[in-house]
């Protein structure tokens, strides 16, 4: 079974250019999260879909930075325009939530962005 | 003062050795408890949860202490596979799945 899909996994960038990463979620699988990670530090959550709402979006900096899942499976994060901190690894991950406990959620391989 | 706190390590063990982590959460009202493993330049991946009465899975042993807002992590028998980042992880309630991550915890296990 194919696993959490990302793209691209590594993009360098100047500051002020826009950029987007793209996630593929495991098939059938209802809740997408994008995390931010930084160098040393565990990843943080950005947004939260359930299906194509964002249920959670409260640690977004919605300035810059944009999401959608428009169909209810892929997504697309943006940031425009990038700035120097911006520069981390960019993790998509997704669940299937059935309204139970803990669903464990699976981790893409991360699009590890550099803003020069 | 972050809500997860760990040891960032590194740890440094021969093979062989038994190691164990710690991570202290500050939310009482946390529900449920992870550890996940990152290797370097990779995602994390569940490694097991944990459970107030303690759990093993191999060589593997975590154990939850609500009182003093505590977990453990012990590893025994180390490998040199075991070499990684653990991540201590928090869920604040049961409505959502919002995993709140510590910063990690670097084991290196040398021959």
């Amino acid at each position: 079974e194919a696993g959490v899909v990302q793209s691209p996994r590594y993009k360098i960038i100047e500051k002020k250019q826009p950029v987007a990463f793209w996630c593929n979620p495991i098939s059938g699988h209802n809740t997408l999260y994008w995390y931010l990670q930084n160098l040393g530090q565990g990843p943080e959550l950005l947004i939260r879909y359930e299906n194509e709402e964002a249920v959670d979006d409260s640690q977004l900096p919605k300035d810059r930075f944009s999401a959608e899942r428009l169909k209810g499976v892929d997504s697309t994060l943006k940031i425009q325009p990038a700035e120097l901190g911006d520069s981390a690894v960019y993790l998509c991950a997704s669940s299937f939530s059935g309204g139970g406990p803990y669903n464990e959620q699976f981790f893409g391989p991360g699009t590890r962005l550099t803003v020069l | 003062r972050k809500e997860v706190e760990q040891d960032p390590g590194p740890f440094n063990v021969p093979e062989g050795a038994t190691v164990a982590f710690n991570c202290t959460y500050s939310n009482s009202a946390s529900q449920s408890f992870f550890w996940y493993r990152q290797d370097c330049r990779k995602e994390p991946k569940l490694l097991m949860s944990v459970y107030s009465s303690g759990n093993e899975d191999g060589r593997f042993t975590a154990q939850l202490n609500r009182a003093s807002q505590y977990i453990s992590l012990l590893i025994r028998d180390s490998k040199l596979s075991d070499s990684a980042t653990y991540l201590c992880v928090v869920i604040r309630s049961y409505n959502t799945d919002k995993l709140i991550f510590g910063t990690g915890t670097r084991l290196q296990v040398f021959p």
